[in-house]
């Protein structure tokens, strides 16, 4: 139980396009849902957290204009990169967190790569 | 949420004991210490997490300090399957928020 999956699992864009990402709870429901960025070799950053039926919250120095985080449903959340440029390229994460549980674990994707030219 | 110190590496043998230290110094008394670990390029993964007592499944034990300011990972039988970053983390029980800090890269060697 507990399956997070992200898709697609990589992605090569043009410059100035927009990406979207789909991550989706597949046997739990998740109220709130977390996209993080890694960039090689450093260690994961919190971008936004994301609710169902509301608007995301984002991290100090995210921009949520170019960062565009949709939650409408309880299994699905998707981040589309708006106008996406090189120093976009990263792993994304996502990770969602059960609804209702007792424990507050979070489950993670297996990460998006993104490669922008 | 406290912050949290690691080696940025470690070697273990295989088939003996890995011990990933985190210190932090700093905890509140309502803040639990999560282990997750991260194999390369795929999402983090759970291992365990605990508040004072000494915790143990499947995968690993956490060993925390009396005075909670240092914790210890531990697996039992490393194999090389287990080379991963190892991320040690505290936070507030009911708080949703996971903030990572750099990890340990454990590197198993046959």
């Amino acid at each position: 139980g507990a399956v997070v999956s992200q898709h697609p699992s990589w992605v090569i864009c043009k410059s100035g396009t927009s990406v979207k990402i789909e991550c989706r709870s597949l046997d739990f429901q998740a109220t709130t849902m977390f996209w993080y960025r890694q960039f090689p070799k450093q260690s994961l950053m919190l971008m936004a957290t994301s609710n169902e039926g509301s608007k995301a919250t984002y991290e100090q120095g995210v921009e949520k204009d170019k960062f565009l985080i949709n939650h409408a449903s309880l299994t699905l959340s998707t981040l589309t990169v708006t106008s996406a440029h090189p120093e976009d390229s990263s792993f994304y994460i996502c990770s969602a967190r059960v609804t209702q549980a007792k424990t507050y674990e979070q489950y993670f994707g297996p990460g998006t790569r993104l490669t922008v030219t | 949420d406290a912050k949290t110190t690691q080696p940025p590496s470690m070697d273990c043998a295989e088939g003996r004991a890995a011990n990933l230290p985190c210190n932090h110094s700093t905890i509140s008394g309502n803040e639990y210490v999560y282990w997750y670990r991260q194999i390369h390029s795929q999402g983090p993964q759970y291992i365990i997490h605990g508040l004072k007592n000494n915790e143990t499944n499947e995968m690993a034990s956490l060993i925390i300090t009396e005075d909670r300011k240092s914790s210890t990972l531990i697996l039992p039988h490393a194999t090389l399957r287990d080379t991963a970053v190892y991320y040690c983390i505290v936070r507030v029980y009911n708080f949703n928020k996971f903030y990572f800090g750099s990890g340990t890269k454990l590197n198993v060697k046959p």
